[in-house]
């Protein structure tokens, strides 16, 4: 089955700088990833994704790129700010539907 | 805006008792799911269901552990004996069709199931 890697786990940016964290996927069927964004004691919400058909998707701050032949996808968030202090998953949607998730990146960003 | 909804919030339950969690799914979404997270760590697969069937589930999803859709709006969760393990949080999930517009997957609040 599908299995996906998240890199780095711990990720700590002054305000103001980028932060990119790293996904890579095994099943190259997969055609669909999300990332979601999880604050302390909530519910993951979705905060961009990418289908396997585009390679680079742009949300104000937030970005995703993927590369298919790579398996590998990357959520870039630039100009970041305290509120951005969260824990980060990304996820793979397999093809049997099913939404496969990383390990979580915890991201810091200090004031 | 629609939502996923999960009661209860907390249930606290002594070890080898019976748990139902309670999820309704966004209305027109055919795919439900549930996940569970313990404190601190990643989101982890128990099952999908499909057309009023599993259509996977993880090595976590074993026998103490089912699902059921028994009407047209409720999703449940149930623990037949449960134990100090399963003490996590409890996400349900639903999503669209794949290539729909609602392709992603919502999440309900989470509940927080603590075994004593």
């Amino acid at each position: 089955g599908e299995n996906v890697e998240q890199h780095p786990s711990t990720l700590s940016v002054q305000e103001g700088d980028s932060a990119v964290i790293k996904c890579t996927y095994s099943d190259s069927a997969s055609n669909y990833f999300p990332w979601y964004k999880q604050e302390l004691g909530k519910r993951p919400q979705l905060i961009i994704d990418i289908r396997s058909n585009v390679g680079e998707k742009k949300d104000q701050r937030i970005a995703v790129t993927l590369n298919k032949t790579a398996k590998h996808f990357s959520l870039h968030i630039t100009e970041t700010q305290p509120e951005d202090s969260a824990v980060y998953f990304c996820a793979a949607r397999d093809n049997g539907q099913n939404f496969v998730f990383g390990p979580g990146t915890r991201l810091s960003v200090l004031p | 805006e629609p939502e996923v909804t999960q009661t209860p919030s907390h249930q606290v339950t002594q070890m080898g008792q019976e748990v139902i969690l309670r999820c309704v799914p966004i209305s027109n979404h055919l795919y439900f799911y549930w996940y569970r997270q313990i404190l601190g760590q990643k989101v982890e697969f128990l099952v999908s269901f499909y057309n009023n069937e599993i259509s996977e589930k993880s090595e976590i999803f074993d026998d103490q552990f089912s699902v059921e859709r028994p009407d047209g709006s409720n999703f449940t969760l149930k623990i037949r004996s449960t134990k100090l393990e399963d003490s996590a949080m409890y996400f349900c999930a639903s999503s669209g069709p794949p290539g729909g517009m609602n392709t992603e997957a919502f999440f309900g609040q989470g509940t927080r199931l603590t075994v004593v």
